[in-house]
């Protein structure tokens, strides 16, 4: 267990709705990363969180959003979704110096 | 694009055997860093190698990185069937951990 806990495990939607993932990480962790893994991208990194502040931008869509709260938790909101997002979607979680990632279970995303 | 490429995709060994996997990456990096997933699971740090290591070791893992070739290795000695997994190299480029990951070994290691 890495103590990284996400949010619902699955979810299964329609096209054009709009979903949010939830992610707590471990505890005193200050930084929050959600990752994308599909098999034909692979893992790719959409967006990291520092304590309540965007601090690194990835390969994330504009219809996709993500908040950092004030008890570090944080939600991935994906919207207007579309059968091509249908992965699985994972948060991780650092302490400083912010360098080894643990990894929560994910969540599987399934557009229809 | 990938920053990471691992190669091969797939490898098959017997228990016992060793497994090498291999990792190129295009740009200068913070550190490169070694995760494994088993089937459909978060992934597992396994060990992390700083840009001004050659090597470093943590079990049965060993871990090399040749920043000239801009390449690294992952070696599993003496491999049992509970080491079947995908295996990925991620690389670091700002330090602020926002990894890059490969696109993986599979690893079959059959009893």
């Amino acid at each position: 267990d890495s103590g990284v806990t996400q949010t619902p495990k699955h979810l299964i939607t329609a096209t054009g709705q709009r979903v949010t993932l939830r992610c707590s990480p471990r505890s005193g962790d200050l930084s929050v990363y959600w990752y994308q893994q599909s098999l034909d991208q692979g893992l790719q990194f959409l967006i990291q969180y520092y304590n309540g502040e965007e601090r690194a931008k990835g390969n994330i869509l504009e219809r996709f959003s993500a908040q950092q709260f004030p008890d570090l938790h944080s939600e991935l909101n994906l919207s207007s979704l579309e059968l091509g997002d249908s992965a699985l979607y994972f948060c991780a979680s650092s302490a400083p110096p912010n360098e080894k990632l643990f990894f929560g279970s994910g969540t599987q995303l399934s557009v229809l | 694009s990938q920053q990471g490429e691992e190669d091969p995709q797939a490898l098959s060994i017997q228990e016992g055997e060793n497994a090498t996997m291999n990792c190129s990456y295009k740009t200068s990096i913070n550190n490169l860093q070694w995760y494994r997933q088993n089937s459909g699971r978060g992934l597992v740090h396994l060990i992390l190698i700083r840009s001004n290591e050659r090597e470093k070791h943590s079990g049965r893992l060993r871990v090399t990185l040749d920043t000239s070739k801009k390449s690294s290795s992952l070696l599993i000695t003496a491999s049992r069937a509970a080491d079947t997994a995908s295996y990925f190299c991620a690389t670091d480029l700002s330090g602020y951990s926002t990894l890059t990951f490969g696109k993986g070994t599979m690893l079959l290691v059959s009893p």
